[in-house]
C-alpha cells in the first residue's frame, strides 16, 4: 500500500527556517517524481516543485523559484521542503504528493503539514 | 506558462442534480488533464486522469470529456458525499498548474 506520512504541524516566527518532510513508503520511491502543494487557508490548490529522488532533478513553479528548496534522501524514502527564513505570508497546508508521470497526475498524497508563521 | 481557468468559482445545487464544471486551458493541452475532489480538511482526491479516464475506487457517476483546451467534469446524480471542491489539473513535463477550483454546496 502506498503511503506519504508528513511531518507534523509547525508554529515559528517570522525570520526563522524549517524543514518539513514527507515520508514514503510501498513503492520505489526513486522511480516516481515527488512534489510540494501549498494551500493557503481558504484557498485553492497551488502547486510548488517537485523532485525525481533518483537524480534530484527538480521543477519549480516560477511562483516559489528562490522561496524554498525541495529535496530528497531515497536511502530513507524522504523527501524535504525548507525555508531559509519564513514569513508570515508561508502559512498555509503544505501537501506532499506522489507524481505518476505516465499519467500525469498527483495519485497518491500525504496528509499535509500546517505550517503557521506568527510574531 | 499554461492557466486554467475553472467555471464556475462557486456552484449551489441539490442532491440527485446533474452537475457539471468546466475547465479551459489557455493553449492546447491534448488530453493532459486531471481533476480532484477535495473536502475540508482533507487532502485531494484523484477522480479522472487523462481527461476521461475514471481513477480506480471512484463512482461511475463521475465523469470527464473534453480534449484541446476546453475540459468538463460531470456528476450526473449528486449525492450528500459529493458536496465538495474540485480541482482541475494539468501536467507537462515541465511544470503543474492547478484550476482555481469550483466548490459545490447544497442549494
Amino acid at each position: 500500500e502506498v503511503q506519504l506520512v508528513q511531518s507534523g504541524a509547525e508554529v515559528k516566527k517570522p525570520g526563522e527556517s524549517l524543514k518539513i518532510s514527507c515520508k514514503a513508503s510501498g513503492y520505489s520511491f526513486s522511480n516516481y517524481w515527488i512534489g510540494w502543494v501549498r494551500q493557503m487557508p481558504g484557498k485553492g490548490l497551488e502547486w510548488m516543485e517537485i523532485i525525481y529522488p533518483d537524480d534530484s532533478h527538480t521543477r519549480s513553479s516560477p511562483s516559489f523559484q528562490g522561496q524554498v528548496t525541495i529535496s530528497a534522501d531515497k536511502s530513507i524514502s524522504t523527501a524535504y521542503l525548507q525555508w531559509s527564513s519564513l514569513k508570515a505570508s508561508d502559512t498555509a497546508m503544505y501537501y506532499c504528493a506522489r507524481l505518476s508521470g505516465i499519467f500525469g497526475v498527483f495519485d497518491y498524497w500525504g496528509q499535509g503539514t500546517l505550517v503557521i508563521v506568527s510574531s | 506558462d499554461i492557466q486554467m481557468t475553472q467555471s464556475p468559482s462557486t456552484l449551489s445545487a441539490s442532491v440527485g442534480d446533474r452537475v457539471t464544471i468546466t475547465c479551459r486551458a489557455s493553449q492546447n493541452i491534448n488530453n493532459w488533464l486531471a481533476w480532484y475532489q477535495q473536502k475540508p480538511g482533507k487532502a485531494p482526491n484523484l477522480l479522472i486522469y487523462k481527461a476521461s479516464n475514471l481513477e480506480s475506487g471512484v463512482p461511475s457517476r463521475f465523469s470527464g470529456s473534453g480534449s484541446g483546451t476546453e475540459f468538463t467534469l460531470t456528476i450526473t446524480s449528486l449525492q450528500p458525499d459529493d458536496f465538495a471542491t474540485y480541482y482541475c489539473q494539468h501536467y507537462n513535463s515541465y511544470s503543474v498548474t492547478f484550476g482555481g477550483g469550483t466548490k459545490v454546496d447544497i442549494k
